[in-house]
């Protein structure tokens, strides 16, 4: 079964200081690996995703994040943060084999604080 | 930007009440998904629908749980006899194949 880890419950950061949040999968095949933000109060949102191809993915906002198959590893990373990026990341896996609509499996997420 | 919508926002029943949540996909979208996410844990795969049917569900989509895509743009999930433990936040998604999935803003379900 897949499974992703998010070692970080909070991590709290200096408004301009970069990031990185950290996300470990265990998964057989190739996986399909995302990072969704999720704002207080509101739904998830897309941040950037990993199918094939280049191992460094950009998304929007500014983020970046990097698959490192031999370490199972896809962290999210941004050169300085800001106060609005605050919130609450998701990191999650897809198996899409056989053509089936597979669910995502997420990580318990990595609370975010900006610090002024 | 097309969006995935949902209704309502906010649902407060009593335990033992039905109750329906309503999302609509993006249009052009294929694929259905729910999901759950009670307070403060992550989030919870629930089912997937493709071509009117059930492609994948979790353990946690029990025999109390439904879904049915009615029309040609909604996609309902759902629970005949509600309990405590139901009280979540359920987002609905949708995707293009097997792609990238897009999330509703979700519907924060209380049961008392």
């Amino acid at each position: 079964a897949q499974s992703v880890t998010q070692p970080d419950i909070h991590i709290t950061v200096s408004e301009g200081a970069s990031l990185e949040l950290r996300c470990n999968y265990s998964y057989g095949a190739t996986p399909y690996l995302f990072w969704y933000v999720q704002s207080p109060g509101q739904g998830l949102q897309l941040l950037l995703k990993y199918f094939s191809g280049d191992t460094l993915v950009q998304g929007i906002k500014g983020f970046e994040a990097e698959f490192k198959r031999s370490q199972s590893s896809f962290n999210l990373r941004k050169p300085s943060v800001h106060w609005s990026d605050a919130a609450e990341y998701f990191c999650a896996v897809g198996s899409y084999s056989g053509g089936g609509a597979d669910g995502l499996t997420f990580g318990k997420g990595t609370h975010l604080i900006i610090q002024p | 930007e097309p969006e995935v919508t949902q209704t309502p926002s906010h649902q407060v029943t009593q335990m033992g009440q039905e109750v329906i949540l309503r999302c609509v996909p993006i249009s052009n979208h294929l694929y259905f998904y729910w999901y759950r996410q009670i307070l403060g844990q992550k989030v919870e795969f629930l089912v997937s629908f493709y071509n009117n049917e059930i492609s994948e569900k979790s353990e946690i989509f029990d025999d109390q749980f439904s879904v049915e895509r009615p029309d040609g743009s909604n996609f309902t999930l759902k629970i005949r006899s509600t309990k405590l433990e139901d009280s979540a936040m359920y987002f609905c998604a949708s995707s293009v194949a097997s792609e990238t999935q897009y999330f509703g803003p979700g519907t924060r379900l209380l049961v008392l």
